[in-house]
């Protein structure tokens, strides 16, 4: 079946350092990757996603590369800010319209 | 500009009891789901609805039942709660239920159930 891993937290960050969560998965088929947000209190958000090999999601300064080879999706900022501290879930969506997700990365940046 | 709407946020219950988590959609969505979040283990899925009057079981279902008599309403009940499903639930919808279309999944904020 689908499956994603990601690296388990809790990472912490100082402010305007860089933040490299890593994501890998195992599909059947070319599935579509995404990164969701959940910031504390709220549901998750749709952070970036990529579609096909190669693509890159950006938003929000963060930006992940759908990496085929590699069955990679890693999260990358060049940058945090305190306003960055929030769970990150990879996710991906194969044939069959489910959203499988990954454990959860818990970031925490300081001032 | 409402979006997912889920109730109650929080709930206690005791070993037994029943109840229906609420969730509500008024972006016309067809494909409604519920996710249980545990700690270390991300969101599981435990049933989904690719349109009013149709529902299927996700990864978890065991103990939880489903209904979509509307597009917009989406319930979870637990039939007899169990410490087990002490966990945080949350409803998702999105636009469409074609595989591929790659829509955004949009969250409720979530309920945080304990049984004890």
């Amino acid at each position: 079946g689908n499956s994603v891993t990601q690296m388990e937290g809790p990472v912490t960050l100082s402010e305007e350092a860089f933040l490299t969560i890593n994501c890998t998965y195992t599909a059947t088929g070319y599935p579509s990757l995404f990164w969701y947000v959940q910031y504390p209190g709220e549901g998750l958000q749709l952070l970036l996603k990529a579609t096909k090999a190669d693509d890159k999601g950006s938003n929000k300064g963060f930006e992940a590369t759908y990496r085929k080879e590699t069955t990679s999706f890693h999260l990358e900022k060049g940058s945090v800010q305190v306003s960055d501290s929030a769970v990150y879930f990879c996710a991906l969506e194969a044939a069959g319209n489910k959203l499988t997700f990954g454990g959860g990365t818990r970031v925490l940046v300081k001032p | 500009n409402a979006g997912v709407t889920q109730t109650p946020k929080f709930q206690v219950l005791k070993t037994g009891q029943s109840m229906t988590l609420q969730c509500a959609q008024d972006m016309n969505h067809e494909y409604m789901s519920w996710y249980r979040q545990d700690p270390g283990m991300g969101l599981r899925l435990i049933h989904y609805s690719v349109g009013a009057g149709i529902t299927d079981q996700g990864e978890v279902p065991n103990g939880y039942n489903v209904s979509r008599s509307t597009t917009e309403d989406f319930p979870l009940r637990l039939l007899s709660a169990a410490p087990s499903q002490t966990s945080v639930y949350f409803c998702a919808s999105r636009r469409t239920a074609s595989t591929f279309m790659n829509t955004e999944a949009f969250f409720g904020q979530g309920t945080r159930l304990t049984v004890v």
